[in-house]
């Protein structure tokens, strides 16, 4: 079956960086696009990025565009998220997600979340 | 401020219809296919609909989802306390080269 495994809690403080894994399983790794989308606590849902793990070409929200760095190991089929300058508003759960194809709001699978804590 | 405006709130009692609404503008809605997310506290989104009405399997049919022009609805039937939850709607956006979503619309079954 689909799995999308993500890495456990972080807790890091402001200017810092922060690295996210997200392990896939069950399928073609480099048939499927991963994107990023996160969720500030009580807030609703935001997209980041994508990544095509065929290859390893990004697009990324402009609001992050010098902030995030996505990258993907296709030996471990794993994608990696690293989020820099780390500042309170960063506090969120962080999904990465599974989508068919890029242009789009569909995602069929969804990690379990990793929850990134900001603070001095 | 989301691009789609969602009702932050809706509800209804058990056995119930209540639908959800989602509005957007043409480089989003009116040009793409519009997806639905449930969500429960403390979980990742689970899909519900997908290209507008086409359900993943294992959702009921009690839920359906439709669009006209730059809108799109969330209809739920038969309303059950399990419905309790966030719903979101989602779409990709021309302008924006990016997958929008909506606000949330926290739905209370009474």
């Amino acid at each position: 079956q689909v799995q999308l495994v993500q890495s456990g809690a972080e807790v890091k403080k402001p200017g810092a960086s922060v690295r996210l894994s997200c392990k896939a399983s069950g399928y073609t790794f480099n048939s499927y696009f991963i994107q990023w989308v996160r969720q500030a606590p009580g807030q609703g849902l935001e997209w980041m990025g994508i990544i095509n793990p065929s290859g390893g070409s990004t697009n990324y929200a402009q609001r992050f565009q010098d902030r995030v760095t996505m990258t993907r190991d296709t030996s471990t089929s794993t994608v990696y998220l690293e989020l820099s300058s780390l500042r309170s508003e960063d506090t969120a759960v962080y999904y990465c997600t599974r989508s068919n194809v890029a242009a789009t709001g569909r995602f069929d699978y969804w990690g379990q979340g990793t929850l990134v804590t900001v603070s001095s | 401020q989301s691009v789609l405006t969602q009702p932050p709130s809706a509800s209804g009692t058990p056995g119930q219809r209540v639908t959800i609404s989602c509005s957007g503008s043409r480089s989003n809605i009116g040009s793409n296919t519009v997806n639905w997310y449930q969500q429960f506290p403390g979980t990742a989104p689970k899909p519900l609909i997908y290209s507008n009405n086409q359900r993943p399997s294992g959702v009921p049919d009690r839920f359906s989802g439709s669009k006209s022009g730059t809108s799109a609805s969330l209809a739920i039937s038969g309303l059950q306390s399990e419905d309790e939850a966030d719903y979101y709607c989602a779409t990709w956006d021309d302008s924006l080269n990016g997958p929008l979503f909506g606000g949330g619309t926290k739905l209370t079954v009474l």
